[in-house]
């Protein structure tokens, strides 16, 4: 299975900051990877697809990039309403695996 | 509007069955495959397997394959998920999926989750 590292673990901010989340596959995935934000109590909601397309109805200040091995998740600008728990996941092989997660707050 | 409903929460013995249903709604049933991932209490998320509501093919994490069973009622618009030999590291909350439009693999449409607990 490939091997997905996210970091940081968790991660304060201000509201208005500039975050970024990193994604590191174990493997060459190309451009298979997608972002998901997780409220508690919630499922997953899906931001980004093949890396770095917005899915529909998602906020632009939310962005992704990478191929390869090496992928990043930005929040161009944090809202209060971003705090959760953000997950990658690849899907160039099954089974199609996750980060361990970046926890999210407010500082 | 696309909806998935899950049935509501178990708990279980160590070395019980459990089956989870789930029920799309909002869309033709057979137009999507849905999925079955899962996450523990504080973990990330674990797929375990998806199937193929047009002709009841299925799929299966091979950490799963042995214990899984993913089956479709295409006449009430159901897709459910049987794990067996039930264990307490299977204490999760499990979620169907369905993918958005021309896709496998993301998962566009979750369900609200069905929390299993397995314990003695």
């Amino acid at each position: 299975d490939i091997r997905m590292t996210q970091s940081p673990s968790s991660l304060s901010a201000s509201v208005g900051d500039r975050v970024t989340i990193t994604c590191q596959a174990s493997h060459d995935i190309n451009k298979y990877l997608n972002w998901y934000q997780q409220k508690p109590g919630k499922a997953p909601m899906i931001l980004i697809y093949d890396a770095s397309n917005l899915e529909t109805g998602v906020p632009s200040r939310f962005s992704g990039s990478g191929s390869g091995t090496d992928f990043s998740f930005t929040i161009s600008s944090l809202q209060p309403e971003d705090i959760a728990t953000y997950y990658c996941q690849q899907y160039d092989n099954v089974p199609p695996t996750f980060g361990q997660g970046t926890r999210l707050d407010i500082k | 509007q696309v909806h998935l409903v899950q049935s509501g929460p178990e708990v279980k013995r160590p070395g019980a069955s459990v089956k989870v249903s789930c029920e799309p709604s909002g869309y033709i049933f057979t137009d999507h495959i849905v999925h079955w991932l899962r996450q523990a209490p504080g973990q990330s998320l674990e797929w375990l397997g998806w199937i193929r509501t047009t002709n009841g093919k299925t799929g299966y994490s091979k950490q799963f394959e042995d214990r899984i069973t993913i089956t479709r009622d295409t006449s009430a618009s159901r897709v459910y998920m049987e794990l067996t030999s039930l264990r307490s590291e299977d204490t999760a909350v499990y979620f169907c999926a369905r993918p958005q439009s021309g896709s496998y693999w993301r998962f566009g449409f979750w369900g609200q989750g069905s929390l299993v607990t397995v314990s003695s």
